[in-house]
């Protein structure tokens, strides 16, 4: 089955510091990744939507500026968390469709976030 | 907007056993698919079986199986032989048919294997 990717497992970082997290499709092209966040014994929520070369859509209540989502490439879509704060601690997972109507998901493997 | 309703957070079963997970639904939608997810304690996301609304009959994937009634948007797991590897937390989810839009999942179910 298809592969994706998803880098680091898990990070550490401190308050008011950047983090990337990298979201790649290692045998297929992705033309639309979904990321989620899912907080401790909960639920998985969409935070946003990105389609290659444009804009992503984000779900209401998350914040763009704070979560930079870029999809510059077919296989590569990239979730920046800037200025993290403890709050932003979180699992955050991302996934790929692929097939004919992009009816096919795949899920990445997970980044937990700790901001100290 | 769809909403996704598990309505038992927690189950219990005993090896060898039949265990149903209840999961329901709401969408103007008539075209949609509906997804079980299991996810371990690696939290993996596990695709466990898939249902297209249009299709009448029930997935089945081995010991698992569904029990779609469309009409009542209820979407029922039925996992037969309960095996240990089991464990895990089951999450329904729900998504358009056209691949624009991401999933929409219900809060899960901890599914407890007593040996």
């Amino acid at each position: 089955g298809a592969v994706v990717s998803q880098h680091p497992s898990w990070v550490i970082c401190k308050s008011g510091t950047s983090v990337k997290i990298e979201c790649r499709s290692l045998d297929f092209q992705a033309t639309t990744m979904f990321w989620y966040r899912q907080f401790p014994k909960q639920s998985l929520m969409l935070m946003a939507t990105s389609n290659e070369g444009s804009k992503a859509t984000y779900e209401q209540g998350v914040e763009k500026d704070k979560f930079l989502i870029n999809h510059a490439s077919l296989t590569l879509s990239t979730l920046t968390v800037t200025s993290a704060h403890p709050e932003d601690s979180s699992f955050y997972i991302c996934s790929a469709s692929s097939g004919v109507g992009n009816e096919k998901l795949f899920f990445g493997s997970g980044t937990q976030l700790s901001v100290l | 907007a769809q909403t996704v309703t598990q309505s038992q957070p927690e189950m219990s079963v005993q090896e060898a056993e039949t265990v149903t997970l209840s999961c329901t639904y709401d969408t103007s939608e008539s075209d949609y698919y509906l997804f079980w997810y299991k996810q371990p304690p690696s939290r993996q996301m596990i695709l466990v079986i898939r249902q297209e609304a249009y299709k009448q009959q029930n997935a089945t994937e081995n010991r698992f199986s569904v029990n779609f009634q469309k009409a009542a948007k209820s979407f029922s797991l039925k996992i037969s032989d309960s095996q240990l590897g089991d464990a895990a937390m089951y999450f329904c989810a729900y998504r358009t048919r056209g691949g624009a839009d991401g999933l929409t999942f219900g809060k899960g179910t901890h599914l407890i294997i007593q040996p």
